[in-house]
């Protein structure tokens, strides 16, 4: 089955930075590779997706890249806020199947 | 956007009593459900898939016994976690999956047995 792993498992950023989070999957049926945003005690908020017959993706400050030779995607997220202090999910799937996530990252702006 | 409202947010329970949680999706109709339950300072793991009118296909180790899963209507499915012990205590969430709208999570609703 497929597996995601995610680095960092945690990271500091001073606010207006920029942050970086990476995944690599495993499975190179894979096509789906979503990003979720999840604040304490709530669900998981889509915050951007791309799918593989694309490269990037952008929106305002966030955006994605993903390498399918290499089976690795990337979150960007540009001039930090505080409210971008959450913890961010990479997750991958084929078609409609179910999602495989990632292990998490705890983004932390430091103001 | 598609939203799924899921409740109770949170519960406690007693151990060795059952407890049911809900998932709706609101203004559109959900034919497969994702549970997954979260532990502190983990990932989402995926503890089965549901589809409308069908059985649950659970994951490996999840028990299905203990954890039932009925998904009666494309707009509603539920979790019960049956004869509740102290490690069932977890964050819970659904998903429902469609073609147009992809995946919606619920908020999640914390579980505690005492």
């Amino acid at each position: 089955g497929e597996n995601v792993e995610q680095h960092p498992s945690t990271l500091s950023v001073q606010e207006g930075d920029s942050a970086v989070i990476k995944c690599t999957y495993s499975d190179s049926a894979s096509n789906y590779f979503p990003w979720y945003k999840q604040e304490l005690g709530k669900g998981p908020q889509l915050i951007i997706d791309i799918r593989s017959n694309v490269g990037e993706k952008k929106d305002q400050r966030i955006a994605v890249t993903l390498n399918k030779t290499a089976k690795h995607f990337s979150l960007h997220i540009t001039e930090t806020q505080p409210e971008d202090s959450a913890v961010y999910f990479c997750a991958a799937s084929f078609g409609n199947e179910k999602l495989t996530f990632g292990t998490g990252t705890r983004l932390t702006i430091i103001p | 956007g598609a939203v799924v409202s899921q409740h109770p947010s949170r519960v406690i329970c007693k151990s060795g009593t059952s407890v049911k949680i809900e998932c709706r999706s609101l203004d559109f109709q959900a034919t497969t459900m994702f549970w997954y339950r979260q532990f502190p300072k983990q990932s989402l793991m995926l503890m089965a898939t549901s589809n409308e009118g069908s059985k649950a296909t659970y994951e490996q180790g999840v028990e299905k016994d203990k954890f039932l899963i009925n998904h009666a209507s494309l707009t509603l499915s539920t979790l019960t976690v049956t004869s509740a012990h102290p490690e069932d205590s977890s964050f819970y969430i659904c998903s429902a999956q469609t073609e147009f709208y992809g995946y919606t999570f619920g908020s999640g609703t914390r579980l505690t047995v005492v």
